[in-house]
């Protein structure tokens, strides 16, 4: 469903640092789960994608991890740089069906 | 490689006008079509989904409607717009690989 507030969550990190943003998912049925890169006024950007049966996938500076028991996703970036100041979106794929449902978002601010 | 076109890229309607914003894909057959809303400051709402021509599925009650009228081309419209349909309005597709790609989004304001 739609995400709650006007107000985006923020996370400000110092160039250079690492970055983690958390996500709750909300359905037990969820077996698929992307993050994605949102840039003011465009598209979200795919970023890291993991399936149910992974703990952990890593990619160029970005890891996702997976806590299924606790219903929980992370996205860590690491060596955060301006570039990766963007609002992300972790999204869950309910199995059997083509929904992606979207978390509220989390805004990163890098700062220089 | 596959591309997804939507526009226009922004609109400016008066209240009671009628909407229609098209959203085509290419390189791929049979996708997996989405629209979604998407309030400022906020996340993402699905509002319709569709696996093929002229299968819909709604997934709120609201002011809009979706139709499938090719394999490819996916169209939200709208009779009558209003205050409340403003926003970024955002088309997504996939295939067999699960992976969501969304289009660059129309942004609609309704004055």
């Amino acid at each position: 469903g739609e995400s709650v507030g006007l107000h985006l969550p923020t996370l400000s990190v110092q160039e250079g640092d690492n970055s983690i943003i958390n996500c709750a998912y909300s359905n037990s049925a969820s077996d698929y789960f992307i993050w994605y890169k949102q840039e003011s006024g465009k598209g979200p950007q795919f970023i890291i994608d993991i399936r149910s049966n992974m703990g952990k996938r890593q990619g160029q500076r970005v890891t996702v991890l997976l806590n299924k028991t606790v219903k929980h996703l992370s996205l860590q970036i690491a060596a955060t740089q301006p570039g990766d100041s963007a609002v992300y979106f972790c999204a869950e794929n309910i199995s059997g069906t083509y929904k992606y449902i979207f978390g509220t978002g989390t805004r990163l601010k890098v700062l220089a | 490689s596959q591309t997804i076109h939507q526009w226009p890229a922004t609109l400016v309607q008066p209240v009671g006008s009628p909407l229609s914003l098209e959203c085509t894909v290419e390189g791929t057959s049979n996708p997996n079509l989405y629209w979604y809303r998407q309030a400022a400051g906020r996340g993402l709402q699905l509002l319709f989904y569709s696996v093929g021509i002229g299968q819909i599925s709604s997934e709120v009650p609201q002011n809009l409607s979706a139709s499938r009228p090719q394999d490819r081309q996916f169209i939200l419209s709208s009779k009558k717009l209003l205050l409340s349909d403003s926003g970024f309005y955002l088309c997504a597709w996939c295939s067999g690989a699960l992976r969501a790609f969304f289009g660059q989004g129309t942004r609609l304001t309704v004055v």
